[in-house]
């Protein structure tokens, strides 16, 4: 069965502190990695990986992805607490005729003042 | 617990054709959400609800309507296809900052 593990679930750290969070896959028919920031409402799409080793960088995130040990991090450096929200991973898969998104649960970071 | 649940799972359209995907959640959650995910693209938010008879746009709302007469159920309809509206649907339902999704609805209009 496809899957997308999250760890860890939550995490609390403060301000300035840099945060790993990590995401491991099975996915039969792999696509692509995303990265969500969710907080009250939508998600906000951080990053997409298709390439092992090639590191997406975005202000103070960046994200890896490693095939061939399926997983990938998403890293927050000098964290402040506007970056309290839920993390998602989800991969895409084109297992047979599907494609859609399997989504890991979230990890839930709040960065204390 | 069901959690989000969309019907049906796949869909394929003639161009021109109406039709209603459906969103059902169990948790009563007052957040609700439909966005629709594209190749190479994020999540693009369509409309979402904060509450039973209260809906809004998001970032793509044309071409689509939402109603939300229960807490429970966030209906998404398609008014007259278009192949642009090709692509896969996901609901989601939220509570604070956890977002639950539904397995999505992949669409095809031709």
């Amino acid at each position: 069965e496809d899957k997308v593990v999250q760890s860890p679930l939550s995490l609390v750290v403060h301000e300035g502190d840099t945060v790993t969070l990590n995401c491991s896959y099975e996915v039969t028919n792999f696509r692509s990695l995303l990265w969500y920031k969710q907080e009250k409402k939508a998600p906000t799409f951080l990053f997409m990986l298709t390439s092992s080793g090639i590191e997406k960088k975005s202000g103070r995130l960046s994200s890896i992805l490693d095939k061939k040990e399926l997983f990938s991090i998403l890293n927050i450096t000098a964290t402040q607490t506007g970056d309290s929200a839920i993390y998602l991973c989800a991969v895409e898969d084109y297992g047979g005729s599907q494609g859609n998104l399997i989504f890991g649960k979230g990890t839930k970071l709040s960065v204390k003042p | 617990n069901a959690g989000v649940t969309q019907t049906p799972k796949f869909q394929v359209l003639k161009t021109g054709q109406s039709m209603t995907l459906q969103c059902a959640q169990d948790m009563n959650h007052e957040y609700m959400s439909w966005y629709r995910q594209d190749p190479g693209m994020g999540l693009r938010l369509i409309h979402y609800s904060v509450g039973a008879g209260i809906t809004d746009q998001g970032e793509v709302p044309n071409g689509y309507n939402v109603s939300r007469s229960t807490t429970e159920d966030f209906p998404l309809r398609l008014l007259s296809a278009a192949p642009s509206q090709t692509s896969v649907y996901f609901c989601a339902s939220s509570h604070d900052t956890e977002a639950f999704f539904g397995q999505g609805t992949r669409l095809t209009v031709v």
